[in-house]
């Protein structure tokens, strides 16, 4: 079965640092990766997806992720953490084919926090 | 443009009541999505809908739990008898088709005393 994990439950940043946060997948065949965020008592917005070619994807607000096959990794980055970044991000994946419908299998979240 | 809209954004209800969540995806969204989100559990499926049909009810947790869609529109999730443990935020989600990415509407915060 597929799975998804954030290492790190929460991370805090200064405003104008660099951020990474971590996703690793567990999947056998290709998947389709996301990453999402979710601002208290909202809805999740998606950041950026990918699903083939190239495995440098920018999204939204600045950020940019990376797939890596060979460490099963899709790990999201921002050059410069603005103070309105603050929120929780989740790591989704779909397993392509199947039975499975779309269906999204989420990490647990991580809570970015970011000092002035 | 319309996104997805949910209601009611909160809900408090007694245990043991029947509640009902309602979802309206963005129009011309053939697939619709229920997910819950729990302290405890993380983000979890619950439900999957193309057109009015439910190819895949896998993630409803009991028979408590139904789900209809009509008109290819349209999704109630209704929950029978609740429970302490059923208070989540209950999330719909719509795409264009499967795989397309799913657009999420601000979900129903349901408790339960």
């Amino acid at each position: 079965a597929q799975s998804v994990t954030q290492p790190d439950i929460h991370i805090t940043v200064s405003e104008g640092a660099s951020l990474e946060l971590r996703c690793n997948y567990s999947y056998g065949a290709t998947p389709y990766l996301f990453w999402y965020v979710q601002s208290p008592g909202q809805g999740l917005q998606l950041l950026l997806k990918y699903f083939s070619g190239d495995t440098l994807v920018q999204g939204i607000k600045g950020f940019e992720a990376e797939f890596k096959r060979s460490q099963s990794s899709f790990n999201l980055r921002k050059p410069s953490v603005h103070w309105s970044d603050a929120a929780e991000y989740f790591c989704a994946v779909v397993h392509a084919g199947g039975t499975s419908y779309g269906k999204l299998t989420f990490g647990q979240g991580t809570i970015l926090t970011v000092h002035p | 443009g319309a996104g997805v809209s949910q209601s009611p954004s909160n809900k408090v209800t007694e245990k043991g009541k029947d509640v009902e969540l309602r979802c309206d995806p963005i129009s011309g969204h053939t697939a619709l999505y229920w997910y819950r989100q729990s302290l405890g559990q993380g983000l979890e499926f619950l439900i999957y809908f193309q057109g009015n049909s439910a190819p895949d009810k896998s993630g409803l947790p009991s028979d408590r739990f139904s789900a209809e869609r009509t008109g290819g529109s349209v999704s109630t999730l209704t929950i029978q008898r609740t429970q302490q443990e059923d208070s989540a935020v209950y999330l719909c989600a719509s795409s264009l088709t499967r795989y397309q990415p799913q657009h999420f509407g601000d979900g129903t915060r349901l408790s339960i005393l």
